[in-house]
């Protein structure tokens, strides 16, 4: 019973270096999302997808990057990390929009340090 | 844009007290309510909802109703338990990005025995 599974679970990156947060779910969810979280904070939508080939800037996308190439699959990749970007990941997914009531499920979180 | 407004924490209760996590919406129409719960060290996670005015949601002795008169959906608990200890979010969809849940700063619950 997997859900949403996101890897690595914790990382330290440095200035400038480049990451890819992965993210997988086996509930055939048409909506995926990253958000991340900074403390004492809400969170934050970063990316977002509503089937495989079709993603879409959430409200803090500067310095992300993703892709779905694949129902199961959405990787957040960050290129030039930067200490603002220290921060916890969240994946997730629905399998329609939260505007219809649906559930929107959680990965575990990828804590990310930059230094 | 569509917002939501959590009570400030932290809130630091004995166990058996009775919990009120305040929450006000600003929205147009009458959009689905969330809570969702994060324990340490984990994702959140649905706690309850409700879909539509004056729906009640509950879930694990949680309970709140939707009302649209105050634009409320305060979260109540009648007798806390330490188990009860996380972070609560309440939530509702829309802003800028379709599909998505906006989510308010989150409220730190503390119980201890």
């Amino acid at each position: 019973n997997a859900g949403v599974t996101q890897t690595p679970k914790f990382r330290i990156l440095k200035i400038g270096q480049s990451m890819t947060l992965q993210c997988t779910q086996d509930m055939n969810h048409n909506y995926m999302y990253w958000y991340r979280q900074d403390p004492g904070m809400g969170l934050k939508l970063i990316y977002y997808s509503v089937g495989a080939g079709i993603t879409d800037k959430g409200e803090v996308p500067n310095g992300y990057n993703v892709s779905r190439s694949t129902t199961e699959d959405f990787p957040l990749r960050l290129e030039l990390a930067a200490p603002s970007q220290t921060s916890v990941y969240f994946c997730a997914s629905s399998y329609q929009g939260a505007e219809a009531g649906n559930t929107i499920y959680f990965g575990e979180g990828s804590w990310l340090t930059v230094v | 844009g569509d917002s939501v407004t959590q009570m400030e924490g932290p809130v630091t209760l004995s166990e058996e007290a009775f919990l009120t996590i305040n929450c006000t919406y600003t929205a147009t129409g009458y959009p689905s309510l969330f809570w969702y719960v994060q324990y340490p060290g984990e994702g959140l996670q649905l706690l309850l909802k409700a879909t539509k005015a004056d729906d009640k949601g509950s879930n694990k002795g949680f309970e709140a109703t939707y009302r649209k008169e105050t634009t409320s959906f305060h979260l109540e608990k009648g007798s806390v338990q330490v188990s009860d200890s996380a972070v609560y979010f309440c939530a509702l969809p829309g802003g800028t990005s379709y599909g998505k849940l906006t989510f308010g700063q989150g409220t730190i619950l503390t119980v201890h025995p």
